[in-house]
């Protein structure tokens, strides 16, 4: 079955500090991934996609995203946490192949909590 | 640009009845999909919509259904509403189904009572 795993339901990281949100997937295919990010009581908000090329993608925010094929990862990563980065945060995979496009699978999320 | 916009924002309903509920895509954008998010099941794809084809369905019951019109503003419904539908129904639009990223609606609150 395809799922994708945020195996931490918190982070918490002192401000100015770098943060990583973990995701791992299984999916066949090439996938497509995805970072979004929600905030109390909205809609998600885009941050990054990884689709094809280079596997560092830098997003939103200052926020970046590694691809790790081998290990079916795909980390979202901060040098420096802000405050205001406080939010719950989702990665989503999109297989690909015609029969599932528009399609996201989405982790369970990870709550990211920054402390001045 | 105008985003994706859902209406209405909150929704109180009776067990047994039915709701509809609204969604308007970004201009240009043809795709549009919906989800279920709930605490105990997170985000839940229910069907995408493009050009007014459904083209994949989630693994819910027919209780749910939706369609999408000529100018791809969509509509989804839930009949027989149950307790358990209570929830956060989002939806999001994109260009392109496949490599474009999704922008969401800020969801539409239902609870079911």
């Amino acid at each position: 079955a395809q799922s994708v795993a945020q195996p931490e339901d918190q982070v918490n990281v002192a401000e100015g500090n770098p943060l990583t949100v973990k995701c791992t997937y299984s999916v066949s295919g090439n996938p497509y991934l995805f970072w979004y990010v929600q905030y109390p009581n909205r809609g998600l908000q885009f941050l990054l996609k990884y689709i094809t090329g280079d596997n560092l993608v830098k997003g939103s925010y200052g926020f970046e995203a590694e691809f790790n094929k081998s290990q079916t990862s795909f980390h979202l990563k901060k040098p420096s946490a802000l405050v205001s980065d406080s939010a719950l945060y989702f990665c989503a995979v999109r297989p690909s192949g015609s029969s599932n496009t528009g399609k996201l699978i989405f982790g369970q999320g990870t709550t990211l909590q920054v402390k001045p | 640009k105008a985003g994706v916009t859902q209406t209405p924002r909150y929704l109180i309903k009776t067990r047994g009845q039915q709701v509809t509920l609204s969604c308007s895509p970004i201009s240009g954008h043809r795709s549009v999909s919906w989800y279920q998010q709930t605490p105990g099941q997170g985000l839940q794809f229910l069907f995408e919509y493009f050009s007014e084809t459904q083209r994949n369905k989630g693994n819910f019951p027919g209780r749910f259904s939706g369609r999408q019109f000529s100018n791809s503003r969509s509509e989804m419904n839930v009949s027989t509403l149950e307790l358990g539908d209570s929830a956060l129904y989002l939806c999001a639009s994109s260009f392109h189904p496949g490599t474009s990223e999704a922008f969401f609606g800020q969801g539409t609150r239902l609870t079911v009572v």
